[in-house]
C-alpha cells in the first residue's frame, strides 16, 4: 500500500524559516519524481518544485526560487522542502505528490498525495 | 506560464443529473491535461489523465475529453459522493505546471 506522509508545518513569523518532510512507503523514491504542492485557503492547487530520481534535476515555481531548496534522501523514502525567508503569501497546505511514470511525457501529473502540512507565516 | 480557466467557478445540480465541466489552456497543451477531485480537508485525488484516461479505481461515470485548448470533464450520473470541487491541470513541457481556479459541484 501507498503512503505519502507529510510534517514539520507550523506557525513562523514573516522571515523564518521552516522544513518540511515528506515520509512514503510503498514505492521507492529512487525511482520517481516527486513534487511538493501548496494550496492557499479558498485557492486551487499551486505548483511548487519537483525533483527526479537521483536529485540530478530539480524546477522551481518563480515566486519560490532562492527561498526553497528541495532535496531527497532516497535511502530514507524522504523528500524534503526547506523553506527560508517565509512570506505571508506562502501560507499554505503543504502537500507532497508522486509524479507516476504512467503520466510522464515532457511533464507529469500527480497520482498519491500526502494529507498535506498546514505552514502559516503571520506576526 | 500556461493558464488554466474553467467554468463555470459553481455548478448546482442534482443527483441523477448528468454535467460536463470546462476546462481552457492558455495555449496548446496538447493532451496533458488532468482532473482531480477535492473534497473538504482532504487532498486533490487524480480522476482523469492525458485528457481521457481514468485513473485506477475512478468509477466509469467520470470521462474526460478535448485535446489542445479546450476540455471537459463529464460526470454521467452524479452520486452524493460527487459533489466535490473539480480542478484541471496541464503538465506540457517542463514546469511549472498549472491548475485552474476550480469548479464547485453542488446540491
Amino acid at each position: 500500500e501507498v503512503q505519502v506522509v507529510e510534517s514539520g508545518g507550523g506557525l513562523v513569523q514573516p522571515g523564518g524559516s521552516l522544513r518540511l518532510s515528506c515520509v512514503v512507503s510503498g514505492f521507492p523514491l529512487r525511482n520517481i519524481w516527486m513534487s511538493w504542492l501548496r494550496q492557499a485557503p479558498g485557492k486551487g492547487p499551486e505548483w511548487v518544485a519537483n525533483i527526479n530520481e537521483d536529485g540530478s534535476a530539480i524546477y522551481y515555481v518563480d515566486s519560490v526560487k532562492g527561498r526553497f531548496t528541495i532535496s531527497k534522501d532516497n535511502a530514507k523514502n524522504s523528500l524534503f522542502l526547506q523553506m527560508n525567508s517565509l512570506r505571508g503569501e506562502d501560507t499554505a497546505v503543504y502537500y507532497c505528490a508522486r509524479e507516476p511514470e504512467y503520466c510522464y511525457g515532457t511533464g507529469s501529473c500527480f497520482d498519491y498525495w500526502g494529507q498535506g502540512t498546514l505552514v502559516t507565516v503571520s506576526s | 506560464e500556461i493558464v488554466m480557466t474553467q467554468s463555470p467557478a459553481t455548478l448546482s445540480v442534482s443527483p441523477g443529473e448528468g454535467v460536463t465541466l470546462s476546462c481552457r489552456a492558455s495555449q496548446s497543451v496538447s493532451s496533458n491535461l488532468a482532473w482531480y477531485q477535492q473534497k473538504p480537508g482532504q487532498a486533490p485525488r487524480l480522476l482523469i489523465y492525458h485528457a481521457s484516461t481514468r485513473a485506477t479505481g475512478i468509477p466509469a461515470r467520470f470521462s474526460g475529453s478535448g485535446s489542445g485548448t479546450e476540455f471537459t470533464l463529464t460526470i454521467s450520473s452524479l452520486q452524493s459522493e460527487d459533489f466535490a470541487v473539480y480542478y484541471c491541470q496541464q503538465y506540457i513541457n517542463l514546469p511549472p505546471y498549472t491548475f485552474g481556479q476550480g469548479t464547485k459541484l453542488e446540491i
